[in-house]
């Protein structure tokens, strides 16, 4: 059964370094999502891409975040420079033509 | 901004038993409303989906309702067995033209099923 993949699982990290996370979503998926989730909360939207392009990206911090997917295929992205705050888990999701979002099994990120 | 509350406080229930989750929502109603299974450490997992306009959805030991008037879903587990010990969300899809759907998730309920 096709899954999203995301590396790493786990990133540990000083403040005010830079971190990046990888996701390639279930072939053939045109939207991409990236979602951070903090402890007991739900995931809370990030960006979201149509195949290449932008389309949301109003929760995103764009003075430390940045997001990319230049082939419309799998993605990245960045934090730089990282705070204590940002520690939280970071979910890659896909969607095809219906309703279901895939969700990947996230990067858990702890800055110290 | 749309808020989505769900049990606060984590549900515990014995073998056997029906589990009853309940999504509130303010607000606006969504297209749809979904229900996702999170286990620890774990993305979630889709269980269920419900249309705005229908009032009830059954997967095997599943069931959701709607209700728009109250703005509000219950989710419940029949038969509940311990693996179905998790922590679920409930979820809100709003269609955005030219954007395809925006989800925005209830905060979960963690619910215990004991043996």
């Amino acid at each position: 059964e096709a899954e999203v993949a995301q590396s790493p699982r786990y990133k540990i990290t000083e403040k005010s370094q830079a971190v990046a996370f990888w996701c390639d979503p279930i072939s053939g998926h045109a939207t991409l999502y990236w979602y951070r989730q903090i402890l007991g909360q739900g995931p809370e939207l990030l960006v979201q891409f149509q195949d290449e392009s932008v389309v949301d990206d109003s929760q995103l911090p764009k003075d430390r975040f940045s997001a990319e997917r230049l082939k419309g295929v799998d993605s990245t992205l960045k934090i730089q420079p990282a705070e204590l705050g940002d520690s939280a888990m970071y979910l890659c999701a896909s969607s095809g033509q219906g309703r279901v979002q895939f969700f990947g099994p996230g990067t858990r990120l702890t800055v110290l | 901004s749309q808020k989505i509350e769900q049990n606060s406080e984590a549900l515990n229930i014995q073998e056997g038993k029906t589990a009853t989750l309940t999504c509130n929502y303010t607000n606006y109603s969504p297209a749809y409303l979904q229900w996702y299974r999170q286990d620890p450490g774990r993305g979630p997992v889709f269980l269920l989906l419900i249309r705005e306009n229908e009032k009830e959805k059954r997967k095997e030991r599943l069931k959701v309702t709607f209700d728009t008037t109250l703005k509000q879903s219950l989710f419940h587990i029949t038969a509940s067995q311990p693996a179905d010990s998790a922590t679920y969300l409930c979820a809100l899809l709003y269609l955005i033209y030219n954007q395809g759907g925006k989800l925005i998730f209830g905060q979960g309920t963690e619910l215990s099923v004991k043996p």
